[in-house]
């Protein structure tokens, strides 16, 4: 299971591009990588998930590079709501496909 | 709508009792679910592996006579904290696989007095 590594925290303001880094570098052939966003007491919620180049939906666009091992996960015009804790993970996604999760991102958003 | 439901959403229990913890899937049907704990502050921990129709598989360090679990059905997964002690007092979240996403449940709070 590959490994990831992503900032502790970040902050950042209303109305800005967030981007956030995660590194994978022993990630394998058949990984995909997904990004998670958790509120407190709650569940995580998926947000996105890509293979390689570019993947975007009405929240989010990932950006990977060529050599996958690093992933860009960007949120536009940030609001309040959008703090939260971002988490990278990588893995096969099968059906029996256990997920590790790593540390996460601790996003604060500020007026 | 929700995919993952889990019951309760919180629950208070004595020290030394047994409390059982309830993961569904609502659309669909699950030969896998995950089950995993947060601590405040923490990320996620991966504690077992539900298998429907046979034993689960536990993570390194979690002890599969203190964390029972039952898969009993395509659609229901129970995790049960026997003999609980305040250090199991924890979020407890469950996942459902499906179509190449993690589906996770709404988190069950338990605390232990």
């Amino acid at each position: 299971l590959a490994k990831t590594t992503q900032p502790i925290s970040m902050d950042s303001y209303e109305g800005q591009e967030v981007n956030i880094t995660c590194s994978h570098n022993n990630i394998a052939t058949n990984d995909y990588i997904t990004w998670y966003q958790q509120f407190p007491s709650q569940g995580p919620r998926f947000i996105i998930q890509g293979y390689k180049t570019k993947v975007t939906n009405e929240v989010a666009s990932l950006f990977i590079p060529a050599d996958r091992k690093s992933s860009t996960l960007s949120l536009p015009r940030v609001s309040l709501s959008d703090t939260a804790v971002y988490y990278c993970l990588v893995g096969e996604w099968s059906s029996a496909s256990k997920i590790i999760f790593g540390s996460g991102t601790r996003l604060s958003i500020r007026p | 709508g929700a995919v993952v439901s889990q019951h309760p959403s919180w629950v208070i229990c004595k020290s030394g009792t047994s409390v059982k913890i309830e993961c569904r899937s609502l659309d669909f049907q699950a030969t896998t679910m995950f089950w995993y704990r947060q601590f405040p502050k923490q990320s996620l921990m991966l504690m077992a592996t539900s298998n429907e129709g046979s034993k689960a598989t536990y993570e390194q360090g979690v002890e599969k006579d203190k964390f029972l679990i039952n898969h009993a059905s395509l659609t229901l997964s129970t995790l049960t904290v026997t003999s609980a002690h305040p250090e199991d007092s924890s979020f407890y979240i469950c996942s459902v696989p499906i179509s190449g996403e993690q589906y996770f449940g709404p988190g069950t709070r338990l605390t232990v007095t």
